[in-house]
């Protein structure tokens, strides 16, 4: 049962405009969510994160909203640059526990920002 | 910032041998570092948790006695896959986490012929 959920494989977004990555969760205990962008043979690398308790948090060109209700949150990239091209994966964590800092990821989606 | 030495990068082993990966905290104490397994095109799979000084938590379906973890000391958390067959052909990564927040190794891709 895939508890974090990013249904498009793949966008494909000009270069200057705004890129939207979305993400929808099923678990009511996630409470803290990140989104990590990643290479070919590579670790991924954190880009931002929001904790349940906010609906939006921004950082440069990157803002996520999450909308608790809707169990969604989403990844805007504005303006989107090529160097952004890359893997972006939704992480999500929470629960009661040891198990608060496991983190569940979603599939990812393949970004690719044409020049 | 936190930094994880995951090593090695890259590594082809024949089936029927054992393989071992290493992650090093660089300038932090990694109380628990995590092991993901990543298939081409899925997610990362949580495959278990390691805290330094007890045994790893295995997650359901992740052979224990094949995926070995140790986690003897603050700065070093190793996996050993057992008996490596093709089928273990994967990118594993491992994380920690701490005051920073969660610090990704670079990751291995093993490859078994």
């Amino acid at each position: 049962d895939q508890q974090v959920k990013q249904n498009s494989p793949s966008l494909s977004v000009q270069e200057g405009r705004i890129s939207i990555l979305n993400c929808d969760y099923t678990n009511s205990m996630f409470d803290y969510f990140l989104w990590y962008k990643k290479y070919p043979a590579e670790g991924p690398t954190f880009l931002i994160s929001i904790s349940s308790i906010k609906d939006k948090n921004e950082d440069g060109r990157f803002t996520v909203f999450l909308n608790k209700s809707a169990k969604h949150l989403s990844l805007h990239i504005v303006p989107s640059q090529p160097g952004d091209s890359a893997v972006y994966f939704c992480a999500a964590s929470g629960g009661s526990g040891g198990s608060n800092y496991k983190l569940t990821f979603g599939k990812g989606t393949l970004l690719t920002v044409n020049p | 910032g936190a930094v994880v030495s995951q090593h090695p990068s890259r590594v082809i082993c024949k089936s029927g041998t054992s393989v071992k990966i290493e992650c090093r905290s660089l300038d932090f104490q990694a109380t628990t570092m995590f092991w993901y397994r990543q298939f081409p095109k899925q997610s990362l799979m949580l495959m278990a948790t390691s805290n330094e000084g007890s045994k790893a938590t295995y997650e359901q379906g992740v052979e224990k006695d094949k995926f070995l973890i140790n986690h003897a000391s603050l700065t070093l958390s190793t996996l050993t896959v057992t008996s490596a067959h093709p089928e273990d052909s994967s990118f594993y990564i491992c994380s920690s986490v701490g005051r920073v927040g969660y610090t990704f190794g670079s990751g291995t891709r093993l490859t078994v012929v």
